[in-house]
């Protein structure tokens, strides 16, 4: 069965600082990966995904992504946040081969100070 | 247009009442689903349609009873639910259906419903 692992829970930093949140799925097939954001009091949204190709991944508002198959990662950064920042981080993967059960992480809550 | 509509926003209803969440999304999409989300807790899967068909059901009590009217509509019809129920209960859509190559299973998700039981 599909687990993903977030190993950050809860993560302060101040502005300008360089993030850097951990995630680590198990599935032996092919993998599409995602990190998705939910925003305070907003829906959940796509930050950026992983099919194929490049493994450094990169999203909207100076995310970027990095796949490591051999460690079964996917880990998401960013080199300088901002307070607006502040949010849930999310990060899901589901089977390559069609798949529609998408699994996520238990989620990384971000707390951004100005 | 890139936006998967639910309604009501909120809703509180007793254990005796029976009740409907509705989502909406006109995409074109041919998947839709389902999820439950608790307070500091991921979302997790209740059930997903595909081509108006349900594909999966994630062995979810039966006073959940989803509902596939049209490709745009999705409802979840609650009826004796339990204080445990209460929670976000959110709605995605994402392009791909049965027949459709690989999954590249990006899903648009909706504010969600948050849910209270009395």
């Amino acid at each position: 069965a599909q687990s993903v692992s977030q190993h950050n829970h809860h993560v302060i930093l101040s502005e300008a600082a360089s993030l850097e949140l951990g995630c680590n799925y198990s599935y032996g097939g092919t993998v599409n990966l995602f990190w998705y954001v939910q925003y305070p009091g907003q829906h959940l949204q796509l930050l950026l995904k992983y099919f194929s190709g490049d493994p450094l991944v990169k999203g909207i508002k100076g995310f970027e992504a990095e796949f490591i198959k051999s460690k079964f990662s996917f880990n998401l950064r960013k080199p300088s946040v901002q307070w607006s920042d502040t949010a849930e981080y999310f990060c899901a993967v589901n089977a390559g081969t069609g798949g529609f059960k998408t699994i996520f992480g238990a989620g990384t809550r971000l707390f951004v100070k100005a | 247009d890139t936006e998967v509509t639910q309604t009501p926003k909120h809703l509180v209803m007793g254990m005796t009442n029976k009740k409907s969440l509705k989502c909406e999304q006109h995409m074109g999409h041919r998947a839709m689903y389902w999820y439950k989300q608790k307070a500091k807790k991921p979302p997790e899967l209740m059930f997903v349609y595909s081509y108006e068909k349900l594909s999966i059901n994630e062995s979810v009590p039966s006073r959940f009873s989803p509902e596939c009217p049209n490709s745009s509509l999705l409802n979840l019809h609650l009826h004796a639910l339990q204080p445990e129920d209460s929670a976000l209960y959110l709605c995605a859509s994402s392009q791909e259906g049965l027949g459709i190559g690989i999954s590249k299973n990006i899903q648009y998700f909706g504010a969600g419903t948050r849910l209270s039981v009395l």
